[in-house]
């Protein structure tokens, strides 16, 4: 099983509004990442996860908090958004980090800041 | 520095068509390869790997070879869909970095 979910699925939300996007994963993998993507372009990486600890945060503006708070969840602690900030936010898991592993991804939470 | 170049899309082909989408990539070390597919409206799937010089990946009738001469791993299929309609990224992992380095991405039409 090489799944990776995501929920939700479709999000909208103001920019004062305070939301979170949530990662699961059963494959025992110890690093989870988040990515975000705007249209027509590829993932860009915002934060890695490597054994629950925070290992890579890509200069990502405060608004965005991850937090990992076992082996198999990862969170993506959303706050005072801007509507630049609308994109499809992936998730994504491997073996171990940075290692030439396998990144498995999920289906994404498409996020619209109003 | 590492990084992936991609052909430049949209590619529209016919159903039966063959599709070659070029990838060639510069990396430091030795790295593994992927191509994922992105369906509309969806994530990413991995679509094939290589990990190392001459292995060839495949999936779905796709196959793309590691080709470290040439530094490339071009994705190839027979035959084409219309179900192959996507956007496909050839993308390296190196030993020792976290992130994947990803190509722009081609777009692949397929019309009936």
């Amino acid at each position: 099983d090489t799944e990776v979910t995501q929920t939700p699925k479709h999000l909208v939300m103001g920019m004062t509004n305070k939301k979170s996007l949530k990662c699961e994963q059963h494959m025992g993998h110890r690093a989870m990442y988040w990515y975000k993507q705007k249209a027509k372009k590829p993932p860009e990486l915002m934060f890695v996860y490597s054994y629950e600890k925070l290992s890579i945060n890509e200069s990502v503006p405060s608004r965005f908090s991850p937090e990992c708070p076992n082996s198999s969840l990862l969170n993506l602690h959303l706050h005072a958004l801007q509507p630049e900030d609308s994109a499809l936010y992936l998730c994504a898991s491997s073996q171990i980090e940075a290692n030439r592993d396998t990144q498995y991804f999920g289906p994404g939470t498409r996020l619209t800041v109003l | 520095g590492d990084s992936v170049t991609q052909m430049e899309g949209p590619v529209t082909l016919s159903e039966e068509a063959f599709l070659t989408i070029n990838c060639t990539y510069t990396a430091t070390g030795y790295p593994s390869l992927f191509w994922y597919v992105q369906y509309p409206g969806e994530g990413l799937q991995l679509l094939l790997k290589a990990t190392k010089a001459d292995d060839k990946g495949s999936n779905k009738g796709f196959e793309a070879t590691y080709r470290k001469e040439t530094t490339s791993f071009h994705l190839e299929k027979g035959s084409v869909q219309v179900s192959d309609s996507a956007v496909y990224f050839c993308a390296l992992s190196e030993a020792g970095a976290n992130n994947l380095f990803f190509g722009t991405g081609t777009r692949l039409t397929v019309i009936p």
